[in-house]
C-alpha cells in the first residue's frame, strides 16, 4: 500500500502552459508538504498545510498554487511555466498538527517535471 | 531560521569499508536533527533522527549518527558499507515547535566494489 502518493511521476511541458501535480497520503495524517529539489538535489520546502488550512508559504512566485479539498490531499498547480520551474517535486504528509512535538515526514516518490 | 551544511558533495568508498558523512547545522533555538536517505529515482526515506536523550543514534540499515552540541555536528556513520547503500544522503534541521525541514545540500555516496 502506498503511503504517500503523487501523479503524474513524470511531467514534461511547454513554458507558458498551466500544470498539476497531485499528492494524496493514506496515512490519516494532519499535514501536507510540497518540497522543490532542483537540479543540484538541494531540497527546499514550498508549502505546507495542516487540516486544509495553509501554514508555509516559503518565497514562491505566486505561480505556484496550492490546493487542498481534504486534509488527504494536497495539489500543486503551476500556471505560466518557466524553465528555471524544472525540477523534482516531493510531496510528503506527517501526524498532528503544526507545533506539536516532532513528527515524521514520510515522503512521495516524487514528480519530475521539465519544461522545454 | 536553521541551515545545515553538508560539505562533502560526493563520497567514494570501497565496499565493506568504514563511511562517515558530515553534517554541520547552525540554528538559534534547540533542534531536532534528521538524516534521509534517496536512492535512484525515488523520494526521501527517513534513515535516523535525533530528538533528545542519548546523542548516539541508531538508524536502519546499520547506520548511526552522533549528536555533538558544542560542536553543532550530526554526523553519520556506518562501519561497514554495501554497494546497495549508493545513495544521496540529506542532513536536516527543524526547530522544536516547527515542522519545517531545512535540508544540506546532500551527499551522494558511491560504493566502489
Amino acid at each position: 500500500d502506498t503511503a504517500v502518493s503523487q501523479t503524474p511521476k513524470y511531467l514534461v511541458t511547454q513554458m507558458g502552459n498551466d500544470k498539476s501535480i497531485k499528492c494524496e497520503q493514506n496515512l490519516g495524517h494532519d499535514t501536507m508538504y510540497w518540497y522543490k529539489q532542483d537540479s543540484k538535489k538541494f531540497l527546499k520546502i514550498m508549502f505546507s498545510y495542516n487540516n486544509k488550512e495553509l501554514i508555509i508559504n516559503e518565497t514562491v512566485p505566486n505561480r505556484f498554487s496550492p490546493k487542498s479539498p481534504d486534509k488527504a490531499h494536497l495539489n500543486l498547480h503551476i500556471n505560466s511555466l518557466e524553465l528555471g520551474d524544472s525540477a523534482v517535486y516531493f510531496c510528503a504528509s506527517s501526524q498532528g498538527g503544526w507545533g506539536q512535538k516532532y513528527n515524521e515526514q514520510f515522503f512521495g516518490p516524487g514528480t519530475r517535471l521539465t519544461v522545454l | 531560521a536553521q541551515s545545515v551544511t553538508q560539505l562533502d558533495s560526493q563520497v567514494p568508498v570501497f565496499e565493506e569499508a568504514p563511511v562517515e558523512l558530515r553534517c554541520n547545522y547552525s540554528s538559534s533555538v534547540s533542534v531536532y536533527l534528521f538524516w534521509y536517505v534517496q536512492y535512484p529515482n525515488q523520494g526521501l526515506q527517513l534513515l535516523l533522527k535525533y530528538l533528545s536523550g542519548s546523542t548516539l543514534v541508531k538508524g536502519i540499515n546499520g547506520f548511526e549518527a552522533e549528536f555533538n552540541k558544542s560542536q553543532t555536528s550530526f554526523h553519520l556513520r556506518k562501519p561497514s558499507v554495501h554497494i546497495s547503500d549508493t545513495a544521496e544522503y540529506f542532513c536536516a534541521v527543524s526547530g522544536l515547535l516547527d515542522e519545517k525541514l531545512t535540508f544540506g545540500t546532500g551527499t551522494r555516496l558511491t560504493i566502489i566494489p
